[in-house]
């Protein structure tokens, strides 16, 4: 299996400009979770899904980030208009739900730059 | 609610010293335990895993023991190598379908 696919692998833009975040996450996998990591605040839940279904989205920062899964092999995180204060890197994770271990398997995660 | 807590860092280690990270969790159900390393640039992937108290997890020389009774997970290493230099997370989860829930990670730098 390829494991958990993110792109872009690296993001820079300018302050105000819209910003879409992918993921593909392993077959079969049926929870997906969006992270955010940075030095100051480590890493932080944004949102997750299980079975396409949005289930918390309290971390979300505000409005200006939203994300959607459409399908069980793809979902978006799009923060319109970006800050800078949004440069992070963007980690998606999923793992098969009812599974007794529960792991999480990580992407490589987007490195977001806002200028 | 759930969480874990453990060892604050940076860890500086020399080359086949012995590590040690603790961690400790509270949770409400009954946990499975996680440690996860993030090597630079990279994203997380599990190190080791245990399910039910008394079980070992074990990889790539890293061991911990699930310790029910002082609810703790550490993790150790009897000889550690340049390439273990790394952020190092302990994580629980109580359930299928919800996310993990993370420490804030430990970071350990080993040199030469």
């Amino acid at each position: 299996d390829a494991g958990v696919i993110q792109s872009p692998r690296h993001e820079v833009t300018e302050m105000g400009q819209e910003v879409t975040l992918r993921c593909k996450p392993i077959s079969g996998h049926n929870s997906l979770f969006w992270y955010r990591q940075t030095m100051m605040r480590g890493l932080e839940l944004l949102i997750y899904f299980n079975n396409n279904v949005p289930i918390d989205d309290s971390g979300m920062p505000e409005d200006r980030f939203s994300a959607k899964m459409p399908n069980a092999s793809f979902s978006t995180l799009k923060i319109q208009p970006s800050e800078p204060r949004d440069s992070a890197v963007y980690f998606c994770a999923s793992s098969l739900g009812d599974s007794p271990y529960n792991e999480q398997f990580f992407g490589p995660g987007t490195r977001l730059t806002v200028l | 609610g759930d969480s874990v807590t453990q060892m604050e860092g940076p860890v500086t280690l020399s080359e086949e010293a012995f590590l040690t990270i603790n961690c400790t969790y509270t949770a409400t159900g009954y946990p499975s335990l996680f440690w996860y390393v993030q090597y630079p640039g990279e994203g997380l992937q599990l190190l080791l895993k245990a399910t039910k108290a008394d079980d070992k997890g074990s990889n790539k020389g890293f061991e911990a023991t699930y310790r029910k009774e002082t609810t703790s997970f550490h993790l150790e290493k009897g000889s550690v190598q340049v390439s273990d230099s790394a952020v190092y997370f302990c994580a629980l989860s109580v359930s299928g379908n919800t996310p993990l829930v993370f420490g804030k990670g430990t970071r350990l730098s080993v040199i030469a």
